[in-house]
């Protein structure tokens, strides 16, 4: 059985910090991997991508790492800010999810 | 650009009372998801689609059934509600499975059974 394991549960941090969120899985056969952001009350906003074939993928202060061998994947979180603030998810494969880290930037 | 819409937004069932929830997509992606989403639990996927006139179970199809009869819909039906349903729904959409392409998802259904 396929399984998403999501550490920290939950994170809080002042702004400015430089923040990561682990995701693991126990099938090291993977596809893709990607993680997600939802806002209270709404649905998932895709972040990144990470193929198969890649190591890792960057947008602005946000970078995801993935290590197949290990069966995990890093979202690397720069300089924080108080609208980061939201539960990150991370998904692979056929679709399974994580339980996600509810992170909360402090101003 | 729609994207992925869900109908409806919300509603309210008495136990035992059916209804179906509308999932259209307007990206032409063959591949499409129901979850239900609990506190603490993370989504959890129901059925899914991978085509036109295809369906198959996920992790918590149990109370659900689910129809593909056109390509840019995936219903998702409750025959006979429960208040162990009470949610929130989320339908996704990806152009391919499995591998390369990004998921789309819908606003979501709050779903209260009484």
């Amino acid at each position: 059985k396929q399984e998403v394991t999501q550490i920290p549960a939950a994170l809080s941090v002042p702004e400015g910090e430089n923040l990561v969120l682990n995701c693991s899985f126990t099938d090291s056969a993977i596809y893709n991997l990607q993680w997600f952001r939802q806002d209270p009350g709404k649905g998932l906003t895709s972040l990144l991508l990470i193929q198969s074939s890649q190591r890792e993928q960057t947008s602005g202060r946000l970078n995801a790492s993935l290590d197949k061998s290990s069966g995990r994947s890093t979202l690397y979180i720069a300089a924080s800010q108080p609208g980061d603030s939201a539960t990150y998810l991370c998904a692979y494969k056929d679709m399974r999810f994580g339980a996600g880290t509810r992170l909360t930037v402090k101003p | 650009n729609a994207g992925v819409t869900q109908t409806p937004k919300f509603r309210v069932l008495k136990t035992g009372q059916s209804m179906t929830l509308l999932c259209a997509q307007d990206m032409n992606h063959e591949y499409m998801y129901w979850y239900r989403q609990d506190p603490g639990m993370g989504l959890r996927l129901i059925h899914y689609s991978v085509g036109e006139g295809t369906t198959a179970k996920g992790e918590v199809p149990d109370g659900y059934n689910v129809s593909r009869l056109k390509k840019q819909n995936f219903l998702l039906g409750l025959e006979s509600a429960a208040p162990s349903q009470t949610s929130v729904y989320f339908c996704a959409s990806r152009l391919l499975g499995g591998s390369d392409t990004e998921a789309f998802f819908g606003q979501g259904t709050r779903l209260t059974v009484v």
